[in-house]
């Protein structure tokens, strides 16, 4: 079966620190992989998706970056962070193309302080 | 662009109550229709999925009908639990890559 995996489970880091959030995915190869963020209270904004090594689109302008250095992985980056990123970051995975479910992962807690 | 829209919470009920979560949509092709729950403190979970006109998805209780002529995904449950007590998203995807568009998120809360 198929588990995903994400750390860290929380995050706390001053403005202007760097960050790097990792996801893992385990039992299916080449998955669709997206990162979301979710603001207090508030619903879920997509931030990147994959559909394979290297090749990542972004949804939204920001001071964020993620990558995949290999088929089940997908990194979250940031070289300085605002207070502005706090939030439940949260990694999903789907199989490629179709209009398919999404899987996520168990999130972070990202407070910049 | 697509869109979904979803009745504003927070649901408060009485356990053994009737639940109803209103979900509408817009989209240019033909969406699959999701309802995905989040329980405090967790990632999202799928719950149900619905892909073509008229299919009916389901799942631990909880039902939901995909209504092109409405262009409606209402989730219904027949009688809620306390453990229901979490934050239901309703969502679409019209993208072959899988991108979801996701509504605000109603949160339920069952009360003993």
């Amino acid at each position: 079966s198929q588990t995903i995996h994400q750390w860290p489970a929380t995050l706390v880091q001053p403005v202007g620190s760097p960050l790097s959030l990792e996801c893992t995915v385990e039992g299916t190869s080449n998955p669709n992989l997206y990162w979301y963020r979710q603001a207090a209270g508030r619903g879920l904004q997509l931030l990147f998706y994959s559909i394979g090594i290297d090749q990542i689109s972004s949804e939204v302008p920001q001071n964020l970056s993620a990558s995949r250095p290999q088929d089940r992985q997908f990194i979250l980056s940031s070289k300085k962070l605002l207070l502005s990123d706090s939030g439940f970051y949260l990694c999903a995975w789907s199989v490629r193309q179709g209009f398919y479910e999404q899987y996520f992962g168990p999130g972070t807690r990202l407070t910049v302080t | 662009g697509d869109s979904v829209t979803q009745m504003e919470g927070p649901v408060t009920l009485s356990e053994e109550a009737f639940l109803t979560i209103n979900c509408t949509y817009t989209a240019t092709g033909y969406p699959s229709l999701f309802w995905y729950v989040q329980y405090p403190g967790e990632g999202l979970q799928l719950l149900l999925k619905a892909t073509k006109a008229d299919d009916k998805g389901s799942n631990k209780g909880f039902e939901a009908t995909y209504r092109k002529e409405t262009t409606s995904f209402h989730l219904e449950k027949g009688s809620v639990q306390v453990s229901d007590s979490a934050v239901y998203f309703c969502a679409l995807t019209t993208d072959s890559w899988g991108k979801l568009q996701f509504g605000a998120g109603t949160q339920v809360v069952v009360t003993p």
